[in-house]
């Protein structure tokens, strides 16, 4: 039973557009959110997170929102670059556990130029 | 960068021998990981340690084996290695609250 939930597998976006990552999760336990970006033969590599206190949390063009009661998180990213075209993580941990990390399967987006 | 290292970074290997992936850190983190990743199923994890000689399972941890004799290396063994062994292997470290950081993965084929 996935915790985790990237229902799109992939998306595209013109270059300079927006760019919307969405992500579901079940376990409500869960109480701090990562998105991570990785690029092939690469490790992931982490971009933003929220605690479940927030709703909202920004760093230059992404903006990661949080909706608790619908157990729903988003990634935005404005504007959208070609270098932004990775697979994207949404992953999720409790801080009452050992805080590992439960992955979604991941968004591959691509930026065209 | 976060300092961990991954050992090695690519291997073939036969059916049914052992095989030891190795993770490094100078970081001092108390927490390790290991995932492994393959299409369609994103990240996936197999074993983590919070701390020398503690550990425990992840949601794939059949077949695999882990150890941590000491805070910076979290040793990955395919007890026999098989064909649905074939994937990329990720170690990452995480202090506490902080989310975890990941190595740059290692390339396992089984034939």
């Amino acid at each position: 039973d996935q915790q985790v939930k990237q229902n799109s597998p992939s998306l595209s976006v013109q270059e300079g557009r927006i760019s919307i990552l969405n992500c579901d999760y079940t376990n409500s336990m869960f109480d701090y959110f990562l998105w991570y970006k990785k690029y092939p033969a690469e490790g992931p590599t982490f971009l933003i997170s929220i605690s479940s206190i927030k709703d909202k949390n920004e760093d230059g063009r992404f903006t990661v929102f949080l909706n608790k009661s619908a157990k729903h998180l988003s990634l935005h990213i404005v504007p959208s670059q070609p270098g932004d075209s990775a697979v994207y993580f949404c992953a999720a941990f409790s801080g009452a556990g050992s805080y590992q990390l439960t992955f979604g399967k991941g968004t591959k987006l691509s930026v065209i130029p | 960068d976060a300092g961990i290292t991954q050992s090695p970074r690519h291997k073939v290997t036969e059916t049914g021998t052992p095989v030891t992936l190795r993770c490094h850190q100078t970081e001092n983190h108390r927490y390790m990981y290991w995932y492994r990743q393959d299409p369609g199923h994103g990240l996936r994890l197999i074993h983590y340690s919070y701390g020398v000689k503690d550990t425990d399972k992840g949601e794939v941890s059949d077949g695999y084996s882990v150890s941590r004799s000491k805070t910076e290396d979290f040793l990955l063994t395919l007890e026999s290695a098989t064909s649905s062994q074939t994937s990329v292997y990720f170690c990452a470290i995480s202090g506490q609250g902080s989310g975890a950081f990941f190595g740059q993965g290692t390339r396992l084929t089984v034939v």
